[in-house]
């Protein structure tokens, strides 16, 4: 299984302010997808946004955008002018383009918006 | 509206006794998987079906088996439950292997205590 880490489990940030959270993986594959999902109080998880790693243009959906630099293995999230709303566990997620159709998930970062 | 559908919300069984979640969906996607989520912890994939191929995870307990009977039911079995598994088990979905908007779609999860 590929390994996922998300170093922060808890993020805060103010109303308005930006946040970034960092997502590294590990894989010997070459082509691969990304993700970010959010999971609300809710529970039901949604997803943010996706990033195919033959694209070097980093995936951008209104106010969430990614920095993924594939030589690091790195994959972080920007959210700009955060909202209340976007208060909830965020998961980074790993799937291989070509073998299997496992997704594996990180651990989780845990995001606070301080109104 | 298509959508990934759990039922019960929440289910509450006793130790030993066993239980079946269910999950179904309306997207016809070839992909389902059962997840289990423990508090503040990643998503474990546990199995998935790509279409009636039943795919295990090798860390999978034998605790716990599926049935995909047709492509829009899943189900998820557990023959004798123990505290530990008392947990939040998410079903999704996704396309197949490879397709160009490759996402999951997840359901609301089933919340499941062990007495």
């Amino acid at each position: 299984a590929q390994t996922v880490t998300q170093s922060q489990p808890e993020m805060s940030v103010q109303e308005a302010e930006t946040v970034t959270l960092s997502c590294t993986y590990d894989t010997s594959e070459s082509d691969y997808y990304l993700f970010w999902y959010k999971q609300p109080p809710s529970r039901q998880m949604i997803l943010v946004i996706r990033q195919e790693a033959y694209k070097q243009q980093n995936a951008t959906e209104n106010r969430f955008s990614v920095n993924f630099q594939k030589a690091a293995k790195s994959f972080s999230l920007k959210i700009s002018d955060s909202q209340l709303g976007d208060a909830a566990m965020y998961f980074c997620a790993y799937r291989s383009f070509f073998t299997g159709n496992q997704f594996y998930f990180g651990t989780g970062t845990s995001l606070t918006v301080i109104p | 509206d298509a959508m990934v559908i759990q039922n019960p919300r929440y289910q509450v069984t006793q130790f030993g006794k066993p239980v079946t979640l269910s999950c179904s969906q309306t997207l016809n996607h070839n992909v389902m998987y059962w997840y289990q989520q423990k508090s503040s912890q990643a998503p474990k994939l546990l199995f998935h079906y790509y279409d009636k191929d039943f795919n295990n995870e090798a860390d999978t307990p034998d605790n716990f088996q599926s049935r995909r009977p047709n492509t829009s039911f899943c189900f998820l079995d557990i023959r004798s439950p123990g505290l530990g598994d008392a947990a939040m088990y998410l079903c999704a979905t996704s396309k197949f292997a490879g397709a160009t908007n490759e996402k999951l779609f997840f359901g609301s999860g089933t919340q499941l205590s062990v007495l």
